[in-house]
């Protein structure tokens, strides 16, 4: 059972829509999470950082967490052509120790 | 603002070559870890390392790998004896303790070594 799914898409999207990006995962241990935002041939960008369960707002990015349910969302509001790239969601145990990734969702945004 | 810098952008080198790659983590992060994505696949965690040691590891990370903080600024990845298979994107992050006493996990990342074994 592999521990972070996510799906690869590629998902498109007109401009102005609102870009729902999920994963799942299986190990109960992990409690922070975060969303990476990664251009082609680019080092991932931390786009959003969770602790434990709950919402976080930054601008047009909403990230949620249900730790019951193991399910983890990023939510772009009023998306852009420049939103087009790959989300990968990580995730990870005790603060300090490796990520584990999603193979990440590609999104694009068309004008 | 602060980044995670990483050099050279591009190393190509022949099977059985020994490389260094360079990266210099933010200047006030204690954690330091090395990833690798070989291309069209999952970013996937090598090392990371704290208080001069490593602190974990993969599979990935056998032998032929090693790591070290030479100074108070450069963290580096030495792979001894390349393989066609060590052909990838190498990334270097760092992490530093949060607020509150609580430690956090948020990793940033440098712009990544591209690593071509011919």
């Amino acid at each position: 059972q592999k521990e972070v799914e996510q799906d690869p898409g590629p998902l498109s999207v007109p401009e102005g829509a609102i870009v729902s990006l999920n994963c799942t995962y299986s190990n109960s241990a992990f409690q922070y999470f975060m969303w990476y935002r990664q251009y082609s041939r680019k080092g991932p960008e931390l786009l959003m950082y969770t602790y434990s369960s709950g919402n976080k707002e930054d601008g047009r990015f909403t990230a949620q967490v249900d730790k019951s349910s193991k399910y983890i969302s990023l939510f772009i509001r009023d998306s852009q052509p420049s939103d087009s790239a790959t989300y990968l969601c990580a995730m990870s145990g005790q603060a300090g120790t490796a990520l584990i990734f999603g193979k990440g969702t590609t999104l694009s945004v068309s004008s | 603002e602060p980044e995670v810098t990483q050099t050279p952008s591009h190393q190509v080198t022949q099977m059985g070559q020994e490389v260094i790659l360079r990266c210099v983590p933010i200047s006030n992060h204690l954690y330091f870890y090395w990833y690798r994505q070989i291309l069209g696949q999952k970013v996937e965690f090598l090392v990371s390392f704290y208080n001069n040691e490593i602190s974990e590891k993969s599979e990935i990370f056998d032998d032929q790998f090693s790591v070290e903080r030479p100074d108070g600024s450069n963290f580096t990845l030495k792979i001894r004896s390349t393989k066609l298979e060590d052909s990838a994107m190498y990334f270097c992050a760092s992490s530093t303790p949060g607020l509150a006493g609580r430690w956090d996990n948020e990793q940033f990342f440098g712009p990544g070594t591209r690593l071509t074994v011919l």
